[in-house]
């Protein structure tokens, strides 16, 4: 079955500091990989997705095939960055479901 | 309209009610999401509608939870006789064919 993974239940680092949020998922096919966020009190919405292969608010994420997986980094975490980030699986067996992964918590601290 | 609307924000219900829970995706998106969140369980995936149609229910926890979708539009997840593990924030989303899903505001399920 198609699955996705987010080791980390909660991430704390300092401003400034690089940041990376894994991702792994369970599929046999040609995955599409996106990341999403939820900011305190707001909506949960698209970050990024694997193949815009874009950066957003300094993010970028790879997809590498042979680890099965889409790890989310910045270079500099800022304050602002502190929110829930989804990664997720889509494009399963070319439908449209979408799988979510269980989330990491990100807290910059000043 | 502006995005996706879920009605109600919040619903407080007794155990063993049923409830329903509407969706309002943005139009002219043909693929509809329900998902269930909770804490430490992450986004829980219910049930997805291509058009009208359900291709994949294998979400939904048990036969109490059920979901229709007409016109290709509005949507609505019934919850038969409430259970307090029932208790979440339910999600509804939206997407056009590039598969980006828009996300409502969610409805605060609360079973006492």
């Amino acid at each position: 079955a198609q699955r996705v993974t987010q080791p980390e239940k909660l991430l704390s680092v300092f401003k400034g500091a690089p940041v990376e949020l894994k991702c792994n998922y369970s599929y046999s096919g040609s995955p599409e990989l996106f990341w999403y966020v939820q900011y305190s009190r707001q909506r949960l919405q698209l970050l990024l997705r694997h193949i815009s292969r874009e950066s957003i608010k300094g993010f970028t994420a790879d997809l590498n095939k042979g680890e099965t997986s889409f790890h989310l980094k910045k270079p500099f975490a800022q304050e602002e960055d502190s929110a829930m980030y989804y990664c997720a699986l889509g494009g399963i067996y070319n439908t449209d479901k979408l799988i979510f992964g269980t989330g990491t918590r990100l807290q910059v601290f000043p | 309209g502006a995005g996706v609307s879920q009605s109600p924000s919040n619903k407080v219900t007794e155990k063993g009610k049923d409830v329903e829970l509407r969706c309002d995706p943005i139009s002219g998106h043909t693929a509809l999401y329900w998902y269930r969140q909770s804490l430490g369980q992450g986004l829980e995936f219910l049930i997805y509608f291509q058009g009208n149609s359900a291709p994949d229910k294998s979400g939904l926890p048990s036969d109490r939870f059920s979901a229709e979708r007409t016109g290709g539009s509005v949507s609505t997840l019934t919850i038969q006789r409430t259970q307090q593990e029932d208790s979440a924030v339910y999600l509804c989303a939206s997407s056009p064919v590039n598969r980006r899903a828009f996300f409502g505001q969610g409805t605060r399920l609360t079973v006492v």
